[in-house]
């Protein structure tokens, strides 16, 4: 059976430092995997996806992932955070049917 | 474009009543989902429709119907609320390309409270 471990529940940060939210998951197949954001009150919306090719995935709002296979992990990273990324932010895998798996969730907190 | 859209956006409920939750889609996806998101666990599938005239269980199905009622419409049933229930509602819709379902497209989510 899948499963996503994010491994930090809330993140908090200063504003232009760099960040990374951490996310492993296991499978016993291939994998495509997501981030998503969450702003207050609203609903998901895709960061980025990896689902074949470039382990390193480029997303909106200047945010990357990289796929590790052997460490079975997908981070979620941005050099420089500004106030507008608080929100909360899920990883999810998919195995190529129906069912999405998503991971518990981390609160990023950026202080100005 | 509207996208995704749920109706309504926030409701409470008496334990044993019902209601049905209403999504719509136009984006022309054949597929379409409802989850439950409740404080650090993420979100689960209730049910999902796979294609118009399909639904099938997801992760936590008790307590709720389901109902494609065309391929733009999904609605969610319950027929009789517990507090349990209490919880933010997200309807979401994907395309299936190549049997893969790479991306799903989220609603605003109706904030449900069952007293």
């Amino acid at each position: 059976a899948q499963s996503v471990t994010q491994l930090d529940s809330q993140v908090p940060v200063f504003e232009e430092a760099p960040v990374e939210l951490r996310c492993n998951y296991s499978s016993s197949v291939s994998v495509y995997l997501f981030w998503y954001v969450q702003y207050p009150n609203q609903g998901l919306q895709l960061l980025l996806k990896y689902l074949s090719g470039s382990t390193l995935v480029k997303g909106i709002n200047g945010f990357e992932a990289e796929f590790n296979k052997s460490q079975t992990s997908f981070h979620l990273r941005k050099p420089s955070v500004h106030i507008s990324d608080t929100a909360e932010y899920f990883c999810a895998v998919n195995t190529g049917g129906f069912k999405t798996i998503f991971g518990a969730g981390t609160r990023l907190f950026v202080k100005a | 474009n509207a996208g995704v859209t749920q109706t309504p956006k926030f409701q409470v409920l008496k334990t044993g009543q019902s209601m049905t939750l209403q999504c719509a889609q136009d984006m022309n996806h054949n597929s379409m989902y409802w989850y439950r998101q409740d404080p650090g666990m993420g979100l689960r599938l209730i049910y999902y429709s796979a294609s118009e005239g399909t639904t099938d269980k997801g992760e936590v199905p008790n307590g709720y119907n389901v109902s494609r009622l065309n391929k733009r419409e999904f609605s969610l049933r319950l027929e009789s609320a517990a507090p349990s229930q209490t919880s933010v509602y997200f309807c979401a819709s994907s395309s299936i390309i190549a049997g893969a379902n790479y991306e799903q497209y989220f609603g605003p989510g109706t904030r449900l409270t069952v007293t």
